[in-house]
């Protein structure tokens, strides 16, 4: 079975600093992995998605995330944090086999400083 | 289009009553699904439903049921609410099972408290 871990629950980083936001998976298959984020009171927004071909993928307001097969990753990155940017972001993994049920991580906090 | 619609925004219910949460969407997604989001724990599947008239259990579906008897409805019942049930509820539908990475669409949420 996958699953997805994403360490620390929180991230503290100062506005114009870089953002990055880890994330681990486990699948016997080949995985899709998707980041989701979710702003206060809301529900979850898609950021970006890996499903097969270019391991860099990018995706809304400026984040990137590569799929790293060998070290199971699938960090998510942005080079300059706005306050904005203050959310709650979701890791998930699902298998392409049968049906894709979408397992998520725990969730990171980020928090953005003036 | 309105995407996908959850009524109500907030409940609040005492143990033992039972309630529906409405979920509804506008997009002719075959796929469905009710999650779980609590502290710490991420979002959890309680049920999914892969067309009109076929669902399946998630992760956590004890103490809930669903049914499916349209394209565009997914109701959530709570049959005896129980404290552990407080949590925020979250719908979400897809396009398609047999395309890869199909985006899921969620709605806003139902903040559910159970004294």
């Amino acid at each position: 079975a996958q699953s997805v871990t994403q360490l620390g629950s929180h991230v503290s980083v100062s506005e114009g600093a870089l953002v990055l936001l880890r994330c681990n998976y486990s699948s016997s298959v080949p995985p899709y992995l998707f980041w989701y984020v979710q702003y206060p009171n809301q529900g979850l927004q898609l950021l970006l998605k890996y499903t097969t071909g270019a391991t860099l993928v990018k995706g809304i307001n400026g984040f990137e995330a590569e799929f790293k097969k060998s070290e199971t990753s699938f960090h998510l990155t942005k080079p300059s944090a706005h306050m904005s940017d203050a959310a709650e972001y979701f890791c998930a993994v699902s298998e392409d086999t049968g049906f894709q049920k979408l397992v998520f991580g725990t969730g990171t906090r980020l928090l953005v400083s003036p | 289009n309105a995407g996908v619609t959850q009524t109500p925004k907030f409940q609040v219910l005492k143990t033992g009553q039972s309630m529906t949460l409405q979920c509804a969407q506008d997009m002719n997604h075959e796929y469905m699904s009710w999650y779980r989001q609590d502290p710490g724990m991420g979002l959890r599947l309680i049920h999914y439903s892969v067309g009109a008239g076929i669902t399946d259990q998630g992760e956590v579906p004890n103490g809930y049921n669903v049914s499916r008897s349209t394209t565009e409805d997914f109701p959530l019942r709570l049959l005896s609410a129980a404290p552990s049930q407080t949590s925020v509820y979250f719908c979400a539908s897809s396009y398609s099972l047999t395309s890869g990475g199909n985006e899921q669409f969620f709605g806003p949420g139902t903040r559910l408290t159970v004294l």
